[in-house]
């Protein structure tokens, strides 16, 4: 059964460094999201993106954030430089254009800011 | 800007028994889609079940049904003959039609399935 991909697991770095969370959405899917969990909170919108531009983003996704689809399968994030509250797991998730438009998550990015 | 709000932080059940998970929402829309969504410890969000507002017949999947009352915005789930297995993070959402449109969640209500 297709699944959405994320690498890497779990990412730790340094405050102020930048780091890229890659997804690989299911393959025939079009539309494509970045979600965020801070531990023991609610899983929060940031962004989504269908046809190579953002559709819609929330408060959250400020300048430090910017999503791009690089190739025909991967879509990434990259928070450029990192604070302490972007501690979080980051779900990528993918839908195609039937089933209700089902949003199909990744296992998630555990992303650790020391 | 739609809400949804899950009053039930955590629960408990006993293996076997029946249990329903409360949420309710806010929306000025007509149709819409409610999800419930389990998150177990691995953390990975896996579907349990979806509703369209406009089907007025309650969604089931196996042990897992819901209630939902367009009127009152409410949308619980119960969990009939409750498995060790249930035990997680349950979360409902909410999404509009829109094609691209995002998943609303709850804050979660954590459950536990007891021997």
């Amino acid at each position: 059964e297709p699944e959405v991909t994320q690498t890497p697991s779990h990412q730790v770095t340094q405050m102020g460094q930048e780091v890229i969370l890659r997804c690989v959405p299911i393959s025939n899917h079009l539309y494509f999201y970045w979600y965020r969990q801070i531990l023991g909170q609610k899983v929060e919108f940031l962004v989504s993106f269908y046809n190579n531009e953002i559709s819609e983003k929330s408060e959250i996704f400020d300048d430090q954030f910017s999503v791009e689809r690089p190739d025909g399968s991967n879509f990434t994030l990259k928070i450029r430089s990192t604070k302490l509250e972007d501690s979080a797991m980051y779900f990528c998730a993918s839908a195609g254009t039937f089933s209700y438009n089902e949003q199909f998550f990744g296992p998630g990015t555990r992303l650790t800011v020391l | 800007a739609q809400t949804v709000t899950q009053s039930q932080p955590e629960m408990s059940v006993q293996e076997a028994e029946t249990v329903t998970l409360s949420c309710t929402y806010d929306t000025s829309e007509s149709n819409y889609y409610l999800f419930w969504y389990k998150q177990p410890p691995s953390r990975q969000m896996i579907l349990v079940i979806r509703q369209e507002a406009y089907k007025q017949q309650n969604a089931t999947e196996n042990r897992f049904s819901v209630n939902f009352q367009k009127a009152a915005k409410s949308f619980s789930l119960k969990i009939s003959d409750s498995q060790l297995g249930d035990t997680a993070m349950y979360f409902c959402a909410f999404r509009d039609t829109g094609t691209a449109s995002k998943l609303t969640f709850g804050t979660g209500t954590r459950l536990q399935v007891t021997l």
